[in-house]
């Protein structure tokens, strides 16, 4: 089974523009969740999305965005791009809403200069 | 709001010692405590898990404990190997709220 998938996997923007990130989860995975990893904060959650629907959200300005398809594959958009928006943006999926187990892609490094 | 506190932020042992890496959680809902390893330039990976009505779990030379009391759960890693040098990462879940509070991290790094 091929696990979970990211694009780009690079991206350098400048401050005020936006991005589009994709995460592809395992195939049956329905549940879809993504982090923010920086140095200095570390893994922090972004949302969750199961069958089309955001579960949860973190405290992140509404700038950060998601949405997932019925094909269960997500999006996450961040509009007006900031240099603290410069990370590391991890998806994860699992089985099932709340099965736990959550399997990461190889993240997204988005540069913001 | 929720919280994970995980110390220390960096081990360093040497080869065939034990590490030891602690937790505390502050949601008294969480349920499921997973435990990721993550190697430089790599993505976080599942190498242990805890639910909440489980004192304790072993797989080979990793073993993870839980104190629901306390808030407190561990990593212990026993004969530590160069290539358990990672960075750890603890987690605490309340699964009904499809959430997910990480910890800072733990820096490894076994001495050969």
């Amino acid at each position: 089974k091929a696990g979970v998938t990211q694009t780009p996997r690079y991206l350098i923007k400048t401050r005020g523009q936006q991005v589009t990130l994709s995460c592809s989860p395992i195939s049956g995975h329905r549940s879809v969740s993504w982090y923010q990893q920086t140095p200095g904060q570390g893994l922090q959650f972004l949302f969750e999305y199961f069958s089309e629907t955001q579960r949860n959200k973190g405290n992140f300005p509404g700038r950060f965005s998601g949405r997932q398809f019925s094909n269960s594959r997500s999006e996450m958009n961040v509009s007006t791009l900031e240099l603290g928006d410069s990370a590391l943006y991890l998806c994860a999926s699992s089985l099932a809403q709340g099965a736990g187990e959550q399997y990461f892609g190889p993240g997204t490094r988005l540069t913001v200069t | 709001g929720e919280n994970v506190e995980q110390h220390p932020s960096t081990l360093s042992v040497q080869e065939g010692d034990s590490a030891v890496i602690k937790c505390t959680y502050s949601d008294s809902a969480s349920n499921y405590f997973p435990w990721y390893k993550q190697e430089l330039g790599k993505r976080p990976q599942l190498i242990i898990d805890i639910r909440s009505n489980v004192g304790e779990k072993k797989d080979q030379r990793i073993a993870v404990t839980l104190n629901k009391t306390a808030k407190h759960f561990s990593l212990h890693i026993t004969e530590t190997q160069p290539e358990d040098s990672a960075v750890y990462f603890c987690a605490a879940m309340n699964t009904g709220g499809f959430k997910t509070i990480f910890g800072a991290g733990t820096r490894l790094f076994v001495k050969a």
